[in-house]
This record gives C-alpha cells, structure tokens and sequence, in this order.
C-alpha cells in the first residue's frame, strides 16, 4: 500500500513564525500536492509538483512556498505564519498520468496564535 | 477554478438512492471521486476519463459527460457507510497532473 506520511498531525505556532509542513511517500510517486481543506471551501490546492525541483502553482499559493529536493519529499514553507493560514492541511501523491489516483496524507492540524 | 458541485448536502434513509453532480467551466479531462468520512483523509473511488464512459464501484458508479463537461456520481441503495464527504477532482484538456478540487457535497445516511 502506498503510504504519505506528514510528519505532524497537529501544530501551533505563532504569529510571523516561518512554519515548514513535510510530506513523505514511500511509491516513487511522480506528482505530489499540497491542499488546505477549510469548512465548507473544500480542497483548495496550493502547490503541485511534477518532478524533483519542478512545481507549479495552485489556485491559492499565496503566502505559501515549496520545495521537493528529493522526490519523495514535499515541503510546503510558509514564509511569516498568519491567523489566516489557521487550516488542515493535506498531502498527496500520484503515480504520473492524469489518470492517477491520489493517495493522501492523514493531515496537519495548524493553527497559528 | 473549481468544479461546482450539488447538492451541497443530502440526507438520505438507508436503501435511497443518490446524485451528485461536478460540473466544470474548463474543458475536462478526467474526472476523479474521492469520500472523506469524518477525521479521516480522502479515499479514491474512481477516475473517469474523456469519453463518456461510466465506471463502477460495488453499488457506487459515475458518468462523465462530456458535451456538458459534467460528471455524476450514483449511489444506489445507500449504506450507513456511505456516509461521508464527496469530492470531485478534475484535470483539464492541454492541462497538466495538478487536480482541482470542488468544494464537496456532504452525505449522510441514515438508519
């Protein structure tokens, strides 16, 4: 079984604080995701990345930033932690084509102060 | 961006039967559904592909309309274990992997 492994299930920190979420799949999966899952907006997609050092923007990347130096980690950064950014966030990776289905991470809990 | 989905919610007694729809303003690739039951991450159900081709899962099917570039999803004779939160994901036409989600339409079925 594929397994996405997020190393925290719950976090909290502060205001302006730089926060890195990391995200590790052990398939030598191709594609891997970040979402942010809010009540009621669903799965908004921040990040996206298709290779190693290769990665393309979501709908919401905003204040956000990644890095995938091996290829099967995802980092998602963000840069100054605000309130807003209080949200689940979820992990994802697929084998290549866009048929591919995704397997997800259990999730981080954030919540900034 | 992302695909609309309706119903928001649905509350069903055991045994109903059940739609739901994701359409898309951007021509459609594929199609994917995944549920999300309470604390737990989104499970794949299935992928549909251009076409218009229906796909199946135990009693859970779906369709992909590709003139409407809409996709539905069909629950037949709901189980208490359906419950849960439907989402449809897609990629669209000259696109590349990244999956966009609607926003999900919350199941409930009731004994």
């Amino acid at each position: 079984d594929v397994k996405v492994t997020q190393s925290s299930r719950y976090l909290v920190k502060r205001t302006g604080e730089k926060v890195f979420l990391e995200c590790v799949q052990d398939m030598d999966h191709e594609n891997m995701f970040w979402y942010r899952q809010d009540p009621g907006l669903g799965l908004r997609l921040i990040y996206f990345s298709y290779d190693v050092k290769m990665k393309e923007k979501g709908d919401i990347p905003e204040g956000y930033s990644v890095s995938r130096e091996k290829k099967e980690r995802f980092s998602l950064i963000l840069e100054s932690a605000s309130t807003n950014q209080t949200s689940m966030y979820l992990c994802a990776s697929s084998y290549g084509p866009r048929n591919s289905p995704l397997h997800f991470g259990n999730g981080t809990r954030l919540t900034v102060t | 961006q992302q695909p609309v989905q309706s119903p928001q919610a649905v509350i069903l007694r055991e045994g109903e039967d059940a739609v739901i729809n994701c359409s898309s303003s951007k021509a459609l690739y594929s199609v994917h559904w995944y549920r999300q039951k309470h604390g737990e991450a989104p499970v794949f159900l299935m992928i549909l592909l251009k076409g218009g081709e229906q796909k199946g899962h135990e009693k859970i099917s779906a369709s992909f309309n590709e003139k409407k570039q809409q996709s539905s999803l069909y629950l037949t004779a709901s189980q208490l274990s359906y419950s849960g939160t439907y989402f449809c994901g897609r990629n669209t036409q000259g696109g590349s992997e990244k999956l966009v989600f609607g926003k999900g339409t919350k199941l409930t079925v009731n004994p």
